[in-house]
């Protein structure tokens, strides 16, 4: 089966800053991969699939890319409402796979 | 508007059973895969079964198999999942997550999960 690993585990930004995390499948897996927010106390939401495709109704400051094994979630300018933690997910065929999160906090 | 709704959850004892069922509304529920996903207190997200739209074939996580069953009702649009030889590693909320289509992996839709606690 393929892994999903993403990193950082964790990070501490401050209101305004880009931030980057990265997601990475242990065997290509093309675009098949989206993006998962899930903020405090709150259900995951879907952000982007397709690897660069935003959902309807996500702020445009949010962005992904990437193909094959490595991807990458970037959000341009971090605002409080986006502390959350971010899972990615392989969907090419099952196990549909999730990572294990990155936790986005500000300072 | 898309709906989910889990019910089901509860407190049961190791080697119990438990079944979840998830009533969907706002969409043609024939035409969709659907999926169970877990979370675990504190922890991320685990995928544990999907079924395809249709006929329904049915996949599991190794963490699950042979112990889970998911199945659908298509006449009532409502998931389910039976649960068996529940563990303590099982404790978790369960949430039923809608596919963009028949065999789709991609999951757009979420309900607000139903809890599982297995202790004794």
């Amino acid at each position: 089966d393929i892994q999903m690993t993403q990193s950082p585990s964790s990070l501490s930004a401050s209101v305004g800053d880009r931030v980057n995390m990265t997601c990475r499948a242990s065997q290509g897996i093309s675009t098949h991969l989206a993006w998962y927010q899930q903020k405090p106390g709150k259900v995951p939401e879907l952000l982007i699939y397709d690897a660069s495709t935003l959902q309807s109704g996500v702020p445009s400051r949010f962005s992904g890319s990437g193909s094959g094994a490595d991807f990458t979630l970037t959000i341009s300018s971090l605002q409080p409402e986006d502390v959350a933690t971010y899972y990615c997910q392989k969907y090419d065929s099952v196990p549909f796979t999730f990572g294990p999160g990155t936790k986005v906090d500000t300072k | 508007e898309v709906h989910l709704a889990e019910s089901g959850g509860g407190l049961v004892q190791p080697g119990g059973s438990l079944r979840l069922s998830c009533a969907a509304s706002g969409f043609t529920f024939l035409t969709h895969s659907m999926t169970w996903v877990r979370q675990a207190p504190g922890k991320g997200l685990e995928w544990v079964s999907s079924i395809s739209g249709g006929s329904g074939h049915p996949y599991y996580a190794d963490s699950v198999k042979g112990r889970f069953t998911v199945s659908r009702d298509n006449s009532k649009s409502t998931l389910y999942l039976q649960m068996n030889s529940l563990r303590v590693e099982d404790t978790a909320r369960y949430y039923c997550v809608k596919a963009t289509g028949i065999g789709s992996g991609l999951h757009d839709t979420w309900g607000q999960g139903t809890l599982v606690a297995v202790s004794s």
